[in-house]
């Protein structure tokens, strides 16, 4: 099956600087790549999503970039802010089900 | 975004007791639902997929008699866990999808916050 898998685990990052989530999968059948957010008590909200036919991705401060070749896609979030801070997730979905990384626990200081 | 709603947000039970945890799909129908439990700090286990008018799929190591599934309407899915033990204390996320295939996305409930005293 699928093996997804996430790094950093946690990451700490000044307010303003940039904070880039690295996730790599090992199905080459997998076709779509969501990344959720996760706050503290919460269920995880969607907050971006790349689908195979797309490199790159973008919605304000948020982007995934996808290399389908070396089966990695990131997050990138720039100009980082408190509100930000929280737990992250990727995710391949194979077409049959989805596989979740581990999460990267990101902390941003004021 | 889809709307997922759990209900309760979060439970205390003595040991031994019943719990149930309704996930409900607020604007769109969900044939397929899917509970995930999660342990502090670690990532969602998929527990089981819920199918509407059948039995739930369990995932390998997850009792189905433990963890009963019911997805009584396309729009709602029940988790009870029956029995209750300290060790079933938890956080328990839905998440229902919209789409097939490549084209499905996920959309989790606030998930439930279970502590069996």
């Amino acid at each position: 099956g699928e093996n997804v898998e996430q790094h950093p685990s946690t990451l700490s990052v000044q307010e303003g600087d940039s904070a880039v989530i690295k996730c790599t999968y090992s199905d080459s059948a997998s076709n779509y790549f969501p990344w959720y957010k996760q706050e503290l008590g919460k269920g995880p909200q969607l907050i971006i999503d790349i689908r195979s036919n797309v490199g790159e991705k973008k919605d304000q401060r948020i982007a995934v970039t996808l290399n389908k070749t070396a089966k990695h896609f990131s997050l990138h979030i720039t100009e980082t802010q408190p509100e930000d801070s929280a737990v992250y997730f990727c995710a391949a979905n194979t077409g049959n089900q989805f596989y979740f990384g581990t999460g990267t626990s990101l902390t941003v200081i004021p | 975004g889809a709307v997922v709603s759990q209900h309760p947000s979060r439970v205390i039970c003595k040991s031994g007791t019943s719990v149930k945890i309704e996930c409900r799909s607020l604007d769109f129908q969900a044939t397929t639902m899917f509970w995930y439990r999660q342990f502090p700090k670690q990532s969602l286990m998929l527990m089981a997929t819920s199918n509407e008018g059948s039995k739930a799929t369990y995932e390998q190591g997850v009792e189905k008699d433990k963890f009963l599934i019911n997805h009584a309407s396309l729009t709602l899915s029940t988790l009870t866990v029956t029995s209750a033990h300290p060790e079933d204390s938890s956080f328990y996320i839905c998440s229902a999808p919209i789409g097939t295939g490549f084209q499905e996305t996920q959309y989790f409930g606030p998930g439930t916050r279970l502590l069996v005293l």
